[in-house]
């Protein structure tokens, strides 16, 4: 079965530093999406992403994130000067379509660490 | 705002007997989805089942079914004839259909099955 694929699976850095997170969605879906999830709280959307531009974004979705699409199938999550709070697991997902009902595909997160 | 609310942060079941993982929700929607996603130890998000709140017929996966209590707001998960790979954190998520492309979702459920 296809599966949405994120590098790295642990991140470790410096607080300030930049960090780029990879996600290789499942080739055929046209909708991305990163959640986060903060160590025992809630998985918290960030950003959707359809046709190479930010649909919605959330409040926690600053001037220091943005996600890009740099070729055919990478999407990745950008974390300009990374602070002690960005430390979570970040999710990318995937769909085939749009719409209220339609399934995500969860990648297996990356946990970012910032010291 | 949409909230997801997990009340029971842990559950055990013996293998082969029944759980019931709760889930409540606060929504001034009358269209929604309600989904339930399992994280094994792989983390890797995977969904279990979804409802949509039009439908009154409770959705049902194999071994995995929902209660689903519009009136009450509340979506439980029931899974029988629990095995061990069923051991995972639970998450309950809402999605809307006019509130634009997020999920919501709640803190999660760990269950472990106990052989």
């Amino acid at each position: 079965e296809p599966e949405v694929t994120q590098t790295p699976s642990h991140q470790v850095t410096q607080m300030g530093q930049e960090v780029i997170l990879r996600c290789v969605p499942i080739s055929n879906h046209l909708y991305f999406y990163w959640y986060r999830q903060i160590l025992g709280q809630k998985v918290e959307f960030l950003v959707s992403f359809y046709n190479n531009e930010i649909s919605e974004k959330s409040e926690i979705f600053d001037d220091q994130f943005s996600v890009e699409r740099p070729d055919g199938s990478n999407f990745t999550l950008k974390i300009r000067s990374t602070k002690l709070e960005d430390s979570a697991m970040y999710f990318c997902a995937s769909s085939e379509e749009q719409g209220a009902g339609e399934k995500l595909f969860f990648g297996s997160g990356t946990q970012l660490s910032v010291l | 705002a949409q909230t997801v609310t997990q009340s029971q942060p842990e559950m055990s079941v013996q293998e082969a007997e029944t759980v019931t993982l709760s889930c409540t929700y606060d929504t001034s929607e009358s269209d929604y989805y309600l989904f339930w996603y399992k994280q094994p130890p792989s983390r890797q998000m995977i969904l279990v089942i979804r409802q949509e709140a039009y439908k009154q017929q409770n959705a049902t996966e194999n071994r995995f079914s929902v209660n689903f209590q519009k009136a009450a707001k509340s979506f439980s998960l029931k899974i029988s004839d629990s095995q061990l790979g069923d051991a995972a954190m639970y998450f309950c998520a809402y999605r809307g259909t006019n509130t634009g492309n997020q999920f919501y979702f709640g803190t999660g459920t760990s269950l472990t099955v106990i052989p």
